[in-house]
């Protein structure tokens, strides 16, 4: 069966420094991989996604990066953090299609605070 | 660009009854997919249930069913026979396309009372 591992849980950083989270999924190949971010009494926003290695689309231009150096591993980054980069991020794939519509499969996410 | 609506902030239900969250959704497409996730406190997302346009059937899955309106852009999700553990925000959620980016709404958070 197919899992998605997201790490850190929980991370706090001070303005001003880099971030890294990683996303891994397994039991699957050539999955398409997404970074979201939830913030507070607000849905889920896609900042980016990735249809195979090396090939990222960016949603919504901001301080952040994402890269995919293999097939199923997934990274968001940033080299310095904002005060608005707070939020839940959640990282998700799919199988590519068919069936087209394939729901999205999430990890446990990150709780970022920028401080 | 794709919207979703979700209205209601809050809504609450007695254990046992039955509850329905609203969702309205602005497209242009013809194809596309409907989908309500679920994040209870643990903030996991959980898929409830998936809709496609082109069938005419409302999904359903045990207690959890949708009334898809097309014409009116409505999806919404009933839960019947509502359980404690069914306390949890419920999102909506648009895709279209073979790359499955979602358009989610900006939840309705549900809590039901024993």
């Amino acid at each position: 069966s197919q899992t998605i591992h997201q790490w850190p849980a929980t991370l706090v950083q001070p303005v001003g420094s880099p971030l890294s989270l990683e996303c891994t999924v397994e039991g699957t190949s050539n999955p398409n991989l997404y970074w979201y971010r939830q913030a507070a009494g607000r849905g889920l926003q896609l900042l980016f996604y990735s249809v195979g290695i090396g090939q990222i689309s960016s949603e919504v231009p901001q301080n952040l990066s994402a890269s995919r150096p293999q097939d199923r591993q997934f990274i968001l980054s940033s080299k310095k953090l904002l005060l608005s980069d707070s939020g839940f991020y959640l990282c998700a794939w799919s199988v590519v299609g068919p069936p087209r519509g394939s729901p999205l499969h999430f990890g446990n996410g990150t709780r970022l605070t920028v401080t | 660009a794709q919207t979703v609506t979700q209205s209601q902030p809050e809504m609450s239900v007695q254990e046992a009854e039955t509850v329905t969250l609203s969702c309205t959704y602005d497209t242009s497409e013809s194809d596309y997919y409907l989908f309500w996730y679920k994040q209870p406190p643990s903030r996991q997302m959980i898929l409830v249930i998936r809709q496609e346009a082109y069938k005419q059937q409302n999904a359903t899955e045990n207690r959890f069913s949708v009334n898809f309106q097309k014409a009116a852009k409505s999806f919404s999700l009933k839960i019947s026979d509502s359980q404690l553990g069914d306390a949890a925000m419920y999102f909506c959620a648009y895709g279209t396309g073979a790359n499955s980016k979602l358009t989610f709404g900006k939840g309705i958070t549900l809590s039901v009372r024993p």
